[in-house]
């Protein structure tokens, strides 16, 4: 199984100030196909999880542009541009080039 | 407006069967995959499955945990994906969430004597 690993598992962040969490995987995601099925989930505070970010870069619908995501091969980077109220939760990084699909440990974003 | 309802969660004997659906609206439930995912209390996201989509041969995966145990299914008529789940054990208690990028707000199942 494809091991996903994120750094911090904690970030106290203050309002308007960026934020960036780091995912790495146990080996490349790029699929045979020349995709590389990376996506960032964001779950608040007793919500279910919502795609933000799918194929290490593409926005979901409706998700503001401050959030951002870049990386290649087996390292992978969400960005928060300036961090606002709402964004408050845990992000997890999940890979899906690979049965079984596999999550980060997740991040908890809070704010300082 | 796309949304996923699960439905179905409840507390259920070890050992013992659930059936958890989930009712999409919004969008052509026919062309897409659809995923099963689970989150035990306190902790981290779980992928259990996904049924692909009739153009697809509607196959299935599962999660190495689940194998032999759940079944998913699908009604392309009734826009309704359904997981199965058999001998039950305490370590399947959670929150199951159905997606297709866009997620439910999820159905709990505990699994208690």
């Amino acid at each position: 199984d494809i091991v996903m690993t994120q750094t911090p598992l904690s970030s106290p962040v203050t309002l308007g100030q960026p934020a960036s969490i780091s995912c790495k995987s146990s080996q490349s995601l790029v699929h045979s196909d020349g995709n590389t099925y990376l996506s960032w989930l964001q779950q608040r505070p007793g919500q279910p999880p919502r795609l933000l970010i799918y194929k290490i870069s593409n926005r979901f619908s409706g998700v503001p542009d401050r959030f951002s995501g870049s990386g290649a091969g087996t390292y992978f980077t969400l960005k928060i541009s300036r961090v606002e109220a709402e964004d408050v939760g845990v992000y997890y990084c999940m890979q899906l080039t690979q049965f079984p699909w596999t999550f980060g440990q997740g991040t908890k974003v809070e704010i300082k | 407006e796309v949304q996923l309802v699960e439905s179905g969660g409840g507390l259920v004997q070890p050992g013992r069967s659930l059936r958890l659906s989930c009712t999409a609206s919004g969008f052509t439930f026919g062309d897409y995959a659809m995923s099963w995912f689970r989150q035990a209390p306190g902790k981290g996201l779980e992928w259990v499955g996904f049924i692909r989509s009739k153009t697809y041969g509607g196959t299935t995966e599962y999660a190495a945990s689940v194998k032999g145990r759940f079944t998913i299914s699908r009604d392309d008529s009734k826009s309704i994906a359904s997981l199965q789940m058999n001998s039950l054990k305490s370590e399947d208690t959670g929150v199951y969430y159905c997606s297709m990028d866009v997620w439910g707000q999820g159905t709990t199942v505990t699994v208690s004597s």
